[in-house]
């Protein structure tokens, strides 16, 4: 089955730097792959997407890129601020599309 | 509109005892799922249903149970809890394949001495 995996496991960035989260996944038919942000103590919420038609989407400071032939998607945070520390998980279909998660990158940025 | 409800959110049970994790959704999605969280384990599923009347294992369905009552609700029970199942679980609607991504309830803690 669909097998994800992250890296790092955690980042500390200062705050104003660019933060990079890697994923590569197994499946070459998976065909969604979205990132969530979960702060301490609440439930992970959807922060960007990706569908397999396309390589790159940007939403203010936020991108993700896939390259379909490697089987990696990565998620770029730039100008961080202190509020983006959190754990941040990708994800990707699998064949019965159900997500597949990836163990979580905990982010940190000091201020 | 509240998206995914679950309760209850917090609970402490004894090894042994039984008890049942409700979720409903307002989303109108066919689709929904039960996932634990464990530090440093992510998101793991334990069983979905994709459809009312229909429900699949995931990746660690052991100890648990689940019942699709309608399109809105679906529940998870643990038959004789164990330590081991300490976690916090999640409820989610969504299906991310033909567009919908998946909406998570805000949790529920569970704690089993």
């Amino acid at each position: 089955g669909e097998n994800v995996e992250q890296h790092p496991s955690t980042l500390s960035v200062q705050e104003g730097d660019s933060a990079v989260i890697k994923c590569t996944y197994s499946d070459s038919a998976s065909n969604y792959f979205p990132w969530y942000k979960q702060e301490l103590g609440k439930r992970p919420q959807l922060i960007i997407d990706i569908r397999s038609n396309v390589g790159e989407k940007k939403d203010q400071r936020i991108a993700v890129t896939l390259n379909k032939t490697a089987k990696h998607f990565s998620l770029h945070i730039t100008e961080t601020q202190p509020e983006d520390s959190a754990v941040y998980f990708c994800a990707a279909t699998d064949k019965v599309d159900k997500l597949v998660f990836g163990a979580g990158t905990i982010l940190r940025v000091k201020s | 509109n509240a998206g995914v409800t679950q309760t209850p959110k917090f609970q402490v049970l004894k090894t042994g005892q039984s008890m049942t994790l409700q979720c409903a959704q307002d989303m109108n999605h066919n689709s929904m799922y039960w996932y634990r969280q464990d530090p440093g384990m992510g998101l793991r599923l334990i069983y979905y249903s994709a459809s009312e009347g229909t429900t699949d294992k995931g990746e660690v369905p052991n100890g648990y149970n689940v019942s699709r009552l309608n399109k809105r609700e679906f529940s998870l029970r643990l038959e004789s809890a164990a330590p081991s199942q300490t976690s916090v679980y999640f409820c989610a609607t969504g299906t991310p394949g033909s567009g919908n991504t998946i909406y998570f309830g805000e949790g529920s803690w569970l704690t089993v001495v």
